[in-house]
């Protein structure tokens, strides 16, 4: 199975500022016949279901804040909320889906300083 | 507009059995992967089991191999989970959800299943 691991476990920064969420693989999550990364981000705020935020390891889904973008390749990934916005306060997930079965990282949980 | 709406979670007790349904509306639910994915109390996720969108293909996480079936009825635009010798350790909100290959891009508003004596 691949292990996803996601640092930090949480982090608190202010209104404004860039945050920035970690997610490493246990083994790549890049597919070499397409060159593409097998990676996807979920934000899960308060008492809410997820939401998907970022496929292809750097495609945003439709609508969702150009704020958010998401880079890495093969193990090691990044998601970057570029300026917080109080609607942001969530917990985010990366999950790998290049094999079964798909695995999710710890979350990492963004809060208000 | 899409809706997942699951159904059938509760308190069960060990070793027991539990069946999840999940409505679907506002998409084309027999052109759709689906999924579950759970949530235990204060946990992260964890993807369960999917479905392809015959049924002909199914696949789980090992720990629910042997005890958990996905299944679907395309007619009736709904998803199941037959949960059989349920453990303490399945206690968690169960969400159904489409798989859009890349990603869980709808997802239900979940169902607490909760194992307990």
């Amino acid at each position: 199975d691949i292990v996803m691991t996601q640092s930090p476990d949480s982090l608190a920064v202010s209104l404004g500022e860039r945050a920035t969420i970690n997610c490493k693989s246990s083994q790549s999550v890049l597919y070499n016949s397409n060159n593409k990364n097998y990676l996807a981000w979920y934000q899960q705020k308060p008492g809410q279901s997820p939401m998907l935020l970022i496929h292809w390891a750097s495609t945003r889904e439709s609508g969702v804040p150009d704020r958010f973008s998401g880079s890495g390749s093969g193990t090691d990934f990044t998601l970057t909320i570029s300026s917080l916005q109080a609607e942001d306060v969530a917990v985010y997930y990366c999950q790998q889906y290049y094999s079964t079965p798909w695995t999710f990282g710890q979350g990492t949980r963004v809060e208000i300083k | 507009e899409v809706q997942l709406v699951e159904s059938g979670g509760g308190l069960v007790q060990p070793g027991g059995s539990l069946r999840l349904s999940c409505a679907a509306s506002g998409f084309s639910f027999s052109t759709s992967w689906m999924s579950w994915v759970r949530q235990a109390p204060g946990k992260g996720l964890e993807w369960v089991a999917y479905i392809r969108q015959t049924g002909s293909e199914k696949d789980y996480v090992d720990s629910v191999k042997g005890r958990f079936t996905i299944s679907r009825d395309n007619a009736k635009n709904s998803l199941y989970l037959q949960m059989n010798s349920l453990r303490d350790e399945d206690t968690a909100v169960y969400y159904c959800a489409r798989w859009a290959a890349p990603g869980f891009d709808y997802w239900g508003q979940g169902t607490l299943v909760t194992v307990s004596s």
